[in-house]
This record gives C-alpha cells, structure tokens and sequence, in this order.
C-alpha cells in the first residue's frame, strides 16, 4: 500500500512569517510530487510540482523535495492571512496520484 | 486553455435513489480522467480513473460505477445510493503522458437523506 503521510495540523503562522509544510512517502519509485492548496469548501488547487531533487521556487512558494529521505516538504514565504487553507501533497507514480490527509494552516494576522 | 466542468454543484439524494454525476472536459485530447471522492475532513478517495474510451480502473469496490462514453466525458453512477455515500465528489483530469499534475473540477455536494 503506497502511502503519503502529512501532519494534519492544525499549523499555526503568524503573518509575514515562513509556513514549513512537510510531507514523507512510502513508495521509493514515486517519480512526481504535488502541492495542492484547498480552501474550505472548495476543490483542491495545483501551487507546485516537482520532479528532481532540490529545491524549486516560484513566487512565495519553494517546494524541496529529497528522494534518498523520502521527503517533499512546501515553504511560504511572507504568508498572508489568503494562504490559510489545508494543503495536500501528492505524490505520483504513470497514471495515479496518491494524496496526504492535509495540513491545515492558519496564518494569524 | 483546458477547462473542467463539473455538475451538479450541489445534490440532495434520498436513500436508494439511483445518481448520475457528470464531467467534460475541454482543451485537450485524450486525457487521463479520474473520480475522488472526499468525506467531511477527510483526504481525497480515488474511486475511478481512466486512460481511455470504454477504458475504467476500478480503486474501491463499492456500489458505485463509472463510464466513458467519450474521449472528454466521465459519468459516476450508483443504481441505489447509500447513506455512506455522501461527500464531496471530484473530477479531475491530467495529460496523458504520465506523472502530469491533475486539475480538477469544482466538485458536486451530495448529501444523502
């Protein structure tokens, strides 16, 4: 059974400050990984993806991803009260994504 | 650009009664399709997806089906639901080549009465 482990939260940011999201996979040959950020009542939203190890950045976004731990991991930059969302990870095999419970993060103002 | 639609957005179904959900996409050819379904704050389910035309990978046996009848429509169907049956259910759609993000549709709420 291939799993995608998340701490559900809830993680609490005050604003302006860095938001670590972390998140650990089971399937060694996973070769994709997604951050999807969903607001409540609504459907989940692609913010990144990354494929090789190391980092990528794009905007207050930086997802990390190292393969030998297992490990992808999302940092927000400068969070906003509007990143309060839960946040899936997802991680990719050909044709399936298997996806994390979510983290649930709440920016204080 | 690709664009999913997705309806109804809400649904309101009594127990036993038969359900029909439906999705289309626009945009692109051949896509990857996919039915999650998610529980009051819960993870997302894959219940179906599929890489083709009459082509249907079943992930959870249950008494829920799907269907292709179209290169860019996906149909989840029940003949009688059930109380467990309520959530919210997503489409999502991605290229497929493989390891492609999936996007998805803006979901159908059904409550089962």
């Amino acid at each position: 059974q291939k799993e995608v482990e998340q701490n559900s939260g809830p993680l609490s940011v005050p604003e302006g400050a860095i938001a670590s999201l972390n998140c650990t996979y089971s399937d060694r040959g996973s070769q994709s990984f997604f951050w999807y950020r969903q607001y409540s009542g609504k459907s989940p939203e692609l913010i990144m993806f990354i494929y090789s190890n190391g980092d990528k950045e794009d905007g207050r976004f930086t997802a990390q991803l190292n393969k030998a731990s297992q490990y992808v991991s999302l940092l927000i930059r400068d969070s906003q009260p509007s990143d309060s969302a839960t946040y899936l990870c997802a991680v990719g095999g050909a044709q399936k994504l298997v996806f994390g419970q979510g983290t649930r993060l709440t920016i204080n103002p | 650009s690709q664009t999913i639609h997705q309806w109804p957005a809400t649904l309101v179904q009594p127990v036993g009664s038969p359900l029909s959900l439906e999705c289309t996409v626009e945009g692109t050819s051949n896509p990857n399709l996919y039915w999650y379904r998610q529980a009051a704050g819960r993870g997302l389910q894959l219940l179906f997806y599929s890489i083709g035309i009459g082509q249907i990978s079943s992930e959870v046996p249950q008494n829920l089906s799907a269907s292709r009848p179209q290169d860019r429509q996906f149909i989840l169907s029940s003949k009688k639901l059930l109380l467990s049956d309520s959530g919210f259910y997503l489409c999502a759609w991605s290229g497929g080549q493989g390891n492609q993000p999936q996007h998805f549709g803006d979901g159908t709420r059904l409550s089962i009465l």
